[in-house]
């Protein structure tokens, strides 16, 4: 069936450092990926998103990269910072009308 | 503002007793979702509804009901047959004609006494 991998499942980095977070999916017809960031106790935020006919996009200290081949997103965070701490999700667009979610990573920014 | 509000925020049910979390949008988007997470895990799909009076079950629908009469309500009702309902359950919605992110509500969080 449909599935979305994500890793790391937890993640630390100093601050200032980069992140990164690989998600790869199944289904060869997706066409969207979005990226959520979730704070305790709070709903998922949509942070970026990318279109399958995009490799790349970018807004301020985050970035999206999409290899359609190799059917593997990811999200950069670069100089990060204390309140990047939260759990963070990719999802893939399928083709039953519905976004399947990975598994999550916890980021935490070490000061 | 435009937005999808989930009601309550906390929620306590009694082993035995169904119970409805409330879910509304003024965004106009024609799908709406219900998702679980249990903590530390990932959203997992109950039901989805991508027009009125019709929907359909998501991976984990046993125990749970949803109605969708209008398209700005979609409440999740949780039966007496869940029987580890615990857990935070999130509302979500998106424009129905492309594919967009989802706007999640702010969620509930359900618990069993």
């Amino acid at each position: 069936g449909e599935n979305v991998e994500q890793h790391p499942s937890t993640l630390s980095v100093q601050e200032g450092d980069s992140a990164v977070i690989k998600c790869t999916y199944s289904d060869s017809a997706s066409n969207y990926f979005p990226w959520y960031k979730q704070e305790l106790g709070k709903g998922p935020q949509l942070i970026i998103d990318i279109r399958s006919n995009v490799g790349e996009k970018k807004d301020q200290r985050i970035a999206v990269t999409l290899n359609k081949t190799a059917k593997h997103f990811s999200l950069h965070i670069t100089e990060t910072q204390p309140e990047d701490s939260a759990v963070y999700f990719c999802g893939a667009y399928s083709s039953a009308s519905k976004i399947i979610f990975g598994s999550g990573t916890r980021l935490s920014i070490r000061p | 503002d435009g937005g999808i509000t989930q009601s309550p925020k906390y929620l306590f049910r009694k082993e035995g007793q169904n119970v409805t979390l409330s879910c509304e949008q003024n965004l106009n988007h024609d799908a709406m979702y219900w998702y679980r997470q249990d903590p530390g895990q990932g959203l997992r799909l109950i039901y989805y509804s991508q027009i009125v009076n019709d929907f359909q079950k998501g991976d984990i629908a046993e125990g749970y009901s949803v109605s969708r009469e209008k398209k700005e309500s979609f409440p999740l009702t949780v039966t007496s047959a869940q029987k580890n309902p615990t857990a935070f359950y999130l509302c979500a919605s998106m424009p129905g004609n492309l594919p967009y992110g989802y706007t999640f509500g702010s969620g509930t969080r359900l618990t069993v006494v």
